[in-house]
């Protein structure tokens, strides 16, 4: 079990470019979530996922932003149209059973919108 | 809506000093509370998980507290070193919900 994997670490990215970040959670956890974390905050939530059903959307999850779980395996986040408030630390988590168990953090994307 | 505060934003103190870090949390019907660690542009680390049947958890030199009815958990480090240095994050789970963070504690000790 080599825990929550992000990928990628970094991503430097022009206004108005598509990018796409992927998060494999750690081994037969299947509840899944994303948050994303602005320098001095607290995460805020984004999303979630129970296996492949996404049963939860911020309000911060705006049109651009796109989220799936193919198979309830890994994750992949999208943000179309990138613009410079995008940039953020995007958080991704699993915890297993039904959710209410111990959540488990990968190391993060730092996205910076140029 | 749940929101989670913490208490003070930032702490200095010397190393070997005990200290107490504060949660609060507006909506009591919680599943669970977790305390994070996080340091400097990484992810975050978990440190305790406390179920709202209990009242404290412990690992090593940090004790975590609960208390429901008033909205509160505390962490607890007991003397304190360099290595504690760190943002501490608070996360209260309402049922059916996602998490809901803190803004954190910022710790620095000093040797």
């Amino acid at each position: 079990d080599t825990g929550v994997s992000q990928d990628p670490r970094h991503k430097i990215t022009k206004r108005g470019q598509n990018v796409t970040f992927r998060c494999d959670p750690i081994s037969e956890h299947n509840r899944l979530y994303w948050y994303r974390q602005t320098l001095g905050q607290g995460p805020e939530f984004l999303t979630y996922f129970q296996n492949e059903a996404q049963l939860e959307k911020s309000r911060l999850l705006s049109d651009r932003f796109s989220a799936e779980r193919p198979k309830g395996s890994f994750s992949t986040l999208e943000i179309q149209r990138t613009e410079q408030g995008d940039s953020a630390m995007y958080l991704c988590a699993s915890s297993s059973g039904m959710g209410y168990t111990e959540a488990f953090f990968g190391q993060g994307t730092r996205l910076t919108v140029v | 809506k749940q929101e989670v505060t913490q208490i003070p934003a930032a702490l200095s103190v010397p190393e070997g000093e005990n200290l107490v870090l504060n949660c609060s949390f507006t909506d009591s019907a919680i599943y669970n509370l977790q305390w994070f660690r996080q340091d400097p542009g990484k992810g975050l680390t978990s440190l305790l998980l406390i179920q709202s049947s209990q009242r404290e958890q412990t690992s090593g030199r940090l004790n975590a507290s609960l208390d429901k009815s008033s909205g509160r958990s505390t962490l607890y480090i007991a003397a304190s070193q360099p290595g504690d240095s760190a943002t501490y994050l608070c996360a209260a789970h309402n049922y059916g919900q996602n998490f809901v963070f803190g803004p954190g504690t910022r710790l620095s000790v000093l040797p």
